[in-house]
């Protein structure tokens, strides 16, 4: 069965770094694209961006590039989530979720549970 | 960027009724590049319908999709209890961003 299984949750204070983690199992992770998703308190879906992770080839939406850093590392199965420098806006839970193909443009059929990060001071 | 626009924000139906929800793209999508997800409170998106009408594995029938031109159509024959949540569309048929509507939320009238 496919699943993507999510680092847990994370408190931290405005300034701190931070990366979250996704880890497929079930199916060849190089093949298929891995995309994040923001879910701020009580709002919408929003798409971040997705990666390759045979080639690490990253697609980022114009609101989240230069916030974020997506990577993979194929070699564990495993997508990665990372900030440098937090702000209290960043608080919401994450998702990320797979492409059912190797095209960024399809859509996503399996997602992991979410990662809830708390920012505050 | 595509934007999508859904509505209604809310609909309030009671189970066994029909619910038609509306998604509308500010500009073609191409090849009717177009999901719906279903969202319930404290779970994560779970997809319904890809390609603006195909049914994902496992997905009931009572859920179908369909498209003209820009408007985007999910439709729910009869209202079951466990079908009571929020409902994103989402385009990937152009450049990233892939974006997702607003949302509407079905809800118990």
């Amino acid at each position: 069965d496919v699943q993507l299984l999510q680092s847990g949750a994370e408190v931290k204070k405005p300034g701190e770094s931070l990366r979250i983690s996704c880890k497929g199992s079930g199916y060849t992770f190089s093949n298929y694209w891995i995309g994040w998703v923001r879910q701020m308190p009580g709002k919408g879906l929003e798409w971040m961006g997705i990666i390759y992770p045979g080639d690490s080839d990253t697609k980022y939406s114009p609101s989240f590039r230069g916030q974020v850093t997506i990577s993979a590392d194929k070699s564990i199965s495993t997508a990665y989530l990372q900030w440098s420098s937090l702000k209290a806006s960043d608080t919401a839970m994450y998702f990320c979720a797979r492409h059912p193909s190797g095209y960024s443009n399809s859509w996503s059929d399996y997602w992991g549970q979410g990662t809830l990060v708390t920012v505050s001071s | 960027e595509i934007v999508l626009t859904q509505s209604p924000g809310t609909l309030s139906l009671s189970p066994g009724e029909r619910a038609t929800l509306s998604c509308r793209a500010s500009e073609s999508v191409s090849s009717n590049s177009l999901a719906w997800y279903q969202q319930k409170p404290g779970q994560s998106p779970r997809l319904l319908i890809y390609s603006a009408s195909a049914r994902a594995t496992g997905i009931p029938d009572r859920f179908s999709g369909s498209a003209s031109g820009t408007d985007f159509t999910l439709t729910i024959t009869r209202l079951e209890p466990e079908d009571f949540a929020v409902y994103y569309c989402q385009q990937y048929g152009s450049s990233p961003p892939f974006t997702f509507g607003p949302g509407t939320k079905v809800d118990i009238k």
